[in-house]
């Protein structure tokens, strides 16, 4: 069993709507969870970048951690054609733990339609 | 600021050949960080520098794979000799060592690797 499991689409949604996308993990161990987006050819950009449970604003972006049942969610508030491109989340252990190794999902492709 | 910068682009060898890939961190970031993503699977680990020094290499295949980080600047990956399944792409990644914390993962743009 994969330590992070998220669903690889593609998903493919109109201009305008709200994105839901999901990430589920096993590690109890994971502490900061982080959402990566990635263009073609290019390497993952940082998004969001979370430590508590609860959420996290910024923009049309809100990060979602809900440690007790170990799911974070990202949702994309008024999708534009330019949000297209694979979502990837990210999590890893404290430094204390010695895992500042990233453990990723395998990455949403998310299209948005004009 | 200049982010992380990762040489070449894109390489293709036969399998059997050396191929060896660079990469510069962000200026100033002595954590360094080497991962892989094969086709069709997520983005995995492979190792993580301080400096110039291994901290954590649990996530290098097997012993083809060597990585050094000269002067704790730049990070070179070689691999030696080369197998069809180490084709992908391979990304390296940079941050800060902050008050007790680490920050935020850079990541360049990756190399792509396809082994023939």
């Amino acid at each position: 069993q994969k330590e992070v499991e998220q669903d690889p689409g593609p998903l493919s949604v109109p201009e305008g709507a709200i994105v839901s996308l999901n990430c589920t993990y096993s590690n109890s161990a994971f502490q900061y969870f982080m959402w990566y987006r990635q263009y073609s050819r290019k390497g993952p950009e940082l998004l969001m970048y979370t430590y508590s449970s609860g959420n996290k604003e910024d923009g049309r972006f809100t990060a979602q951690v809900d440690k007790s049942s170990k799911y974070i969610s990202l949702f994309i508030r008024d999708s534009q054609p330019s949000d297209s491109a694979t979502y990837l989340c990210a999590m890893r252990g404290t430094p204390i733990q010695g895992a500042q190794k990233l453990v990723f999902g395998q990455g949403t492709r998310l299209t948005i339609n004009p | 600021e200049a982010g992380v910068t990762q040489f070449p682009s894109h390489s293709v060898i036969e399998k059997g050949q050396t191929v060896t890939l660079r990469c510069d961190p962000i200026s100033g970031h002595d954590n360094l960080y080497w991962y892989r993503r094969v086709m069709g699977k997520e983005i995995k680990f492979l190792l993580h520098f301080v400096k110039e020094s291994k901290q954590d290499e649990s996530g290098m295949p097997n012993n083809r794979f060597l990585a050094e980080r000269t002067g704790g600047t730049y990070s070179t990956l070689k691999v030696q000799p080369a197998e069809l399944e180490d084709s992908g792409v391979y990304f390296c990644a940079s941050s800060q060592e902050l008050a007790g914390y680490t920050d935020t993962q850079y990541f360049g743009p990756g190399t792509r690797l396809t082994v023939l």
